[in-house]
């Protein structure tokens, strides 16, 4: 079992619709949880963290995470074609240590 | 205010070769991780470095090497290259005992 998984995709979404990207991970000791955006050819840029259970907004995105289920989620209201990438979950299971990486889900927003 | 950068942009090498990344960190961080990422997959950790000692090192072999000088800069070094070695090396900076992690624009490595 892989300790962060993703669905690869493509996730096909009209520009304007929600996206909805999805992540779980096997350590229960994790604490720390990030959503990074990477473009193709760049490197990972942070758009969300999370470290409790419920949701958290920041403008069109929302990170949800549920520990007792291992899951969390990433949503992406009135998609744009800018949101076009690749979105990696990644897991921290200590103090600001080694972050643990799914392979990422790319995302199309299609006009 | 300098986020994370690293040197060369890009580099082409050949096996059996060496070769030297380096990193400086964004202001204000003193804590640096190195990640392999190949085509297609998550970044891999590598190791990380913490008032110039190495605190963690993920399933990489003892080719790869680092250093972190008293400016926090940070160096990754591979010996007797593979081409399996190919990939992006991205750096990221925190703070110790804090996230998130800040990544630079990467340094891609072509093994021939």
């Amino acid at each position: 079992q892989k300790e962060v998984e993703q669905n690869s995709g493509p996730l096909s979404v009209p520009e304007g619709a929600i996206a909805s990207l999805n992540c779980t991970y096997s350590d229960r000791g994790s604490q720390s949880f990030f959503w990074y955006r990477q473009y193709s050819g760049k490197s990972p840029e942070l758009i969300m963290f999370i470290y409790s259970n419920g949701d958290k907004e920041d403008g069109r995105f929302t990170a949800q995470l549920n520990k007792a289920s291992q899951y969390v989620s990433l949503l992406i209201r009135d998609s744009q074609p800018s949101d076009s990438a690749t979105y990696l979950c990644a897991v921290d299971t200590g103090t600001a240590s080694k972050l643990t990486f799914g392979t990422g889900t790319r995302l199309q927003v299609t006009l | 205010d300098a986020g994370v950068t690293q040197s060369p942009t890009h580099l082409i090498k050949t096996r059996g070769q060496q070769v030297t990344l380096r990193c400086s960190p964004k202001s204000g961080h003193d804590t640096v991780s190195w990640y392999q990422q190949a085509l297609g997959q998550g970044p891999q950790f590598i190791f990380q470095y913490y008032e110039e000692e190495e605190r963690q090192r993920g399933n990489f072999p003892d080719r790869f090497s680092g250093h972190q000088f008293p400016n926090y800069s940070s160096e990754l070094n591979v010996n007797a290259l593979l081409l399996g070695d190919s990939a992006l090396y991205l750096c990221a900076s925190s703070l110790m005992g804090y996230q998130p992690q800040h990544f630079g624009d990467g340094t891609r490595l072509s093994i021939l």
